[in-house]
């Protein structure tokens, strides 16, 4: 069946450095790719999706491209900072649901 | 104006009793869903209901029980509750299931249940 896997974490990093989350996944056909965000004390929201190969998606500075070959949509930002402190899930939408990844806790120390 | 909203924020019980979490959106959503988040944070679907109509039960033991008295809520009941219910869970609706791909879920604020 369609999964979704993502870098395990903690992810602890100072402000200011670079990120990158794993995510590849596994589907039948063209599934659209999601990242979802979920800061503490809140249900998930949507950070940026992406519905077709070679689509990037972007939002408060993150980014992924969905890349078909390698099956994966890292998610990508250049400069973090304390706000972006949460845990992000990877997803993927079937035919009929939205899969998550198990979640990647990032810690931003300032 | 709160787009999903749950309730209880917070649920604290004894084992075996049966209690319940209502949820509500406001957004003329067609599908809602349950989704459990464990203490590691991974989260898992557990229903979906579709124009009232229950679409998945992804194995859930049958102590859980959805209701949807209309398309604008989806209830959670949980029976006999047990130590390994201790979870949050969150309530989410989206716009349409199988037919459109660029649709999002919406979250509500989640509901930690923690039986002693």
């Amino acid at each position: 069946g369609d999964s979704v896997t993502q870098m395990e974490g903690p992810v602890t990093l100072s402000e200011e450095a670079c990120l990158t989350i794993n995510c590849t996944y596994t589907a039948t056909g063209y599934p659209s790719l999601f990242w979802y965000v979920q800061y503490p004390g809140e249900g998930l929201q949507l950070l940026l999706k992406a519905t077709k190969a070679d689509d990037k998606g972007s939002n408060k500075g993150f980014e992924a491209t969905y890349r078909k070959e390698t099956t994966s949509f890292h998610l990508e930002k250049g400069s973090v900072q304390v706000s972006d402190s949460a845990v992000y899930f990877c997803a993927l939408r079937g035919d009929d649901k939205i899969i998550f990844g198990k979640g990647t806790r990032l810690h931003i120390l300032p | 104006d709160t787009a999903v909203s749950q309730t209880p924020k917070y649920l604290v019980t004894q084992m075996g009793n049966d209690k319940s979490i209502k949820c509500e959106q406001n957004l003329g959503h067609d599908t809602m869903y349950w989704y459990k988040q464990d203490s590691k944070k991974f989260l898992k679907i557990m229903f979906s209901y579709n124009n009232k109509e229950l679409i998945i039960n992804e194995t859930v033991p049958n102590r859980f029980s959805p209701k949807s008295p209309d398309k604008a809520h989806l209830n959670l009941h949980i029976n006999s509750l047990e130590l390994g219910d201790s979870a949050v869970y969150f309530c989410a609706s989206s716009q349409l299931l199988g037919g459109g791909t660029n649709e999002k879920l919406f979250f509500g604020s989640g509901t930690q249940l923690s039986v002693l």
